[in-house]
């Protein structure tokens, strides 16, 4: 039962474009979202994360946006560069005492094109 | 300069062997956690240990074991019982509090022989 879900596997943008990265969850207890970038053969480099007590959180070229009604978070970059080419995956987790897990969703593939 | 290190970054395990894989860390973080990576797939959660001499099992726990002796350090070993292990092997760790970030150490490929 994938409690994190990224619906689209790839997503191709051109340089310089926003690229728009989705992710949707279903358990309604998660209070913290992060989002992971991650390139091959490495491990994954944290992005940005967002509390659920927030509607969105900004850093630079990205935002994070959060729908808690729609159970439904994205991730935009603006503006797109070629080195933003990577998985991205969005992650959740569930205050449990001190039992601290991330929920992982499946990555979203991204080609910036020059 | 903080962080967290895994060793080696390749590894070959011969069919009924046992093979360890190192993960240290010095940023003082309390929690550590094993995942494993399969092509195409996502981060699968082996162990994780929220403090020292504690450790529970993820959602793939079977034919490994873990140990947390110190703070610093959570050796993964896979067992000749994981059937499966070619994987790419990720090691991370977290301070407390929240957001709950995870920081991740550079991977190990492992290899079946």
């Amino acid at each position: 039962d994938q409690q994190v879900k990224q619906n689209s596997p790839s997503l191709s943008v051109q340089e310089g474009r926003i690229s728009i990265l989705n992710c949707d969850y279903t358990n309604s207890m998660f209070d913290y979202f992060l989002w992971y970038k991650k390139y091959p053969a490495e491990g994954p480099t944290f992005l940005i994360s967002i509390s659920s007590i927030k509607d969105k959180n900004e850093d630079g070229r990205f935002t994070v946006f959060l729908n808690k009604s729609a159970k439904h978070l994205s991730l935009h970059i603006v503006p797109s560069q070629p080195g933003d080419s990577a998985v991205y995956f969005c992650a959740a987790s569930r205050n449990a005492g001190n039992n601290r897990k991330l929920i992982w969703g499946l990555g979203t593939s991204l080609a910036v094109n020059p | 300069d903080g962080g967290i290190t895994q060793s080696p970054k390749y590894l070959f395990r011969k069919e009924g062997q046992n093979v360890t894989l190192s993960c240290e860390q010095n940023l003082n973080h309390d929690a550590m956690y094993w995942y494993r990576q399969d092509p195409g797939q996502g981060l699968r959660l082996i162990y994780y240990s929220q403090i020292v001499n504690d450790f529970q099992k993820g959602d793939i726990a079977e034919g490994y074991s873990v140990s947390r002796e110190k703070k610093e350090s959570f050796p993964l070993t896979v067992t000749s019982a994981q059937k499966n292990p070619t994987a790419f092997y990720l090691c991370a760790s977290s301070p407390r509090g929240a957001p709950p970030t995870q920081y991740f150490g550079p991977g190990t490929r492992l290899l079946v022989l």
